[in-house]
């Protein structure tokens, strides 16, 4: 069965911290996304990684495809930044599903 | 540009009744997938049109059925309402979909409940 795990559940930390949220999956990939929804339901894009390492601003996303493992990195972390981080992969070719993780809730205190 | 928009943005529908849900993609966008959301399954893809064909389908029942419109705008319906069937719809949009390497763009949502 194709699986995509993420960890932790929940994440509480305080502002400026550096927070680390992982993704792994179970079988070959074509890609893995990395997806931010805020708290009344709106989703962003963040990354979409099939190889490597990308960066947005304090944003850092990392894939280790012998590994099966994916990293979502956060710098200086800032209150808005608490949402849900979602894990996304594309089995089977770039005709695939999206496979979903079960997300991760983050919460930063100032 | 306008982003994605999703209507209606809440829906209250009794147990047997359909619904339809409609998106408009960002113009020029020529994909528009479907996802549904809720607390005990997360996000799970329901299925995927581009330039009026579905492409891809996720494991859902044939009472979700969708069809997309020549401007790109997509409809999904769901017949015969079960209660399970309550929770947050998603559409995103992307130039090239699943198939692709480009970023797709979230909608609002619109949030299912049946009574």
């Amino acid at each position: 069965k194709n699986e995509v795990e993420q960890s932790p559940q929940n994440l509480t930390a305080q502002e400026g911290e550096f927070i680390t949220i992982n993704c792994s999956y179970s079988v070959g990939i074509s890609a893995l996304h990395w997806l931010q929804q805020h708290p009344g339901g709106g989703i962003v894009s963040l990354f979409m990684l099939s190889s490597g390492k990308k960066k947005h601003g304090r944003l850092i996303a990392t894939i280790n495809i012998q590994e099966k493992h994916s990293s979502l990195h956060i710098t200086a972390s800032h209150p808005r930044d608490s949402a849900v981080y979602i894990c996304a992969v594309r089995y089977g070719g770039s005709q695939g599903n999206l496979i979903f993780g079960k997300g991760t809730k983050l919460s930063v205190k100032p | 540009k306008a982003g994605v928009t999703q209507t209606p943005r809440y829906l209250i529908k009794t147990r047997g009744q359909q619904v339809t849900l409609s998106c408009s993609p960002i113009s020029g966008h020529r994909s528009v997938s479907w996802y549904q959301q809720t607390p005990g399954q997360g996000l799970q893809f329901l299925f995927e049109y581009f330039s009026e064909t579905q492409r891809n389908k996720g494991n859902f029942p044939g009472r979700f059925s969708g069809r997309q419109f020549s401007n790109s705008r997509s409809e999904m319906n769901v017949s015969t309402l079960e209660l399970g069937d309550s929770a947050l719809y998603l559409c995103a949009s992307s130039f090239t979909g699943t198939r692709g390497t480009d970023t797709q763009y979230f909608g609002p949502g619109t949030r299912l409940t049946v009574l």
